[in-house]
Formats: C-alpha cells, sequence, structure tokens
C-alpha cells in the first residue's frame, strides 16, 4: 500500500477486555515494529518483526502483551485484561533495512 | 543497551532566531534518524544520517552526525512558527536493526 495502515484509529475498551490492534505495513517492508506513546511522552519500545520472526520481544510490558505477523506483511497486536495503564497510543511502523521507518497514525486505546 | 538522550526537552524560542537541538547516543551505530511529530499526528520522517560525517538540509532544518562523538545535531536557521513541533531523534541498534527514540524535544517557536 501507499503507507502503513492502523486499524481502528480509536478504540475504547472496558477494564479486562481484550482487544487487537492491527498493522499493515508498507508493500515489501521486510521489518515492523511496535511502539507505544503516552500522552505528551517519548516512543516506547514494544516488539520488533524480520519477516514473521520477532527477534526482539524486550520491550512487551507483560505477559498480556502478544503480536504475531503473518505473511511477513500484517501484524496484531493483542492485549490481554487490559488495564487502565493500558490506555496510550500504538504506532506501527515499516522498513527496508538500512531505512527510515515509516509511521502508521496509530490506534488511541482508552481503557475504562 | 543503546540508549538516546535529546536536550533539550523542551524549547521556547523567537521567530527568526537560531538554535540547536542534541542528540547523544551511548553505543557505535552509524545510522540516526530525525522526525517531526506534529500534536496528535503520527511521526514523519526529516532526515536519514548513515555515515559519520553526514550532513543533510531541508528548509531552515539541518541535520548533522558526528559517529565518533555519538553525537547528532539538528539546527535550526531563522526559526518560523511553522516549526513549532516535537522532535524526536532514532538511532538503529547494530546488533538488532531495532529503532531507539530519543525523549522528544519540544519546540514552540512563538511569533
Amino acid at each position: 500500500g501507499a503507507g502503513v495502515s492502523q486499524s481502528p484509529s480509536n478504540k475504547v475498551t472496558e477494564k479486562g477486555k481484550d482487544v487487537e490492534l492491527r498493522c499493515d505495513p508498507i508493500s515489501g517492508h521486510t521489518a515492523l515494529y511496535w511502539y507505544r506513546q503516552s500522552l505528551g511522552q517519548g516512543l516506547e519500545f514494544l516488539i520488533y518483526f524480520q519477516g514473521n520472526s520477532a527477534p526482539d520481544k524486550s520491550g512487551l510490558p507483560s505477559d498480556r502483551f502478544s503480536a504475531e505477523r503473518t505473511g511477513g506483511s500484517v501484524s496484531t497486536l493483542t492485549i490481554q485484561r487490559t488495564q487502565q495503564e493500558d490506555s496510550a497510543v500504538y504506532l506501527c511502523a515499516s522498513s527496508q533495512l538500512y531505512t527510515e521507518a515509516f509511521f502508521g497514525q496509530g490506534t488511541r486505546l482508552t481503557v475504562v | 543497551e543503546l540508549k538516546v538522550e535529546q536536550n533539550p526537552l523542551f524549547l521556547s524560542m523567537q521567530e527568526g532566531k537560531n538554535y540547536t537541538i542534541y542528540c547523544n547516543y551511548s553505543t557505535t551505530s552509524d545510522r540516526l534518524y530525525w522526525y517531526r511529530q506534529d500534536p496528535g499526528k503520527s511521526l514523519e520522517s526529516l532526515f536519514v544520517l548513515l555515515s559519520n560525517g553526514a550532513v543533510k538540509q531541508e528548509g531552515r532544518l539541518m541535520a548533522s552526525l558526528d559517529t565518533k562523538a555519538r553525537l547528532s545535531t539538528l539546527h535550526i536557521t531563522a526559526a518560523v512558527h511553522d516549526l513549532s513541533a516535537t522532535y524526536f531523534c532514532a538511532v538503529e541498534d547494530a546488533g538488532t536493526y531495532k529503532y531507539i527514540f530519543g525523549t522528544g524535544t519540544r519546540l514552540k517557536v512563538l511569533a
């Protein structure tokens, strides 16, 4: 596609519910990244995919967070049993090796 | 572990003035990127710096990279209001290829 596409753009969920966030990277980009940005804060690294494998999951905050990527393309970030501290904007980015990462518009998650 | 620090965190400046934002990082890397983020928006790529001594310029912004000092600068010349945004540097970790972002510099240019 023309750019990185994320859905939904906004998600309001009740505490304790599970949510799935989707990222559709730029076609042909082998690397895919998930970051989290709390209001007025910087970017917190969550996970990185090279193809379908995730060599670095070190940023996932807890075992409630998981992510997968299929077909070297679409990725899903799943948060189970959401908590209020999970409220943030979740940003996805994709890149070729050795080039800049291009970001999607983000999913704003609000846990009430 | 790669750490990336930016300073200042906040910068309020008058139109027409010059200023520099600094980005320091802790381990060897030859690849550094600058991004701009407007409020409520995602990140937009500004500059890609891929070697020691690299310098890129676009309009009133100029970025440079000194890999020996592990330092990049983003210089603003004759600031205008439209440059108000948050600027992030990101360093590519040579071992893992992931991008580690600085804390961001929130720039406000006063008319």
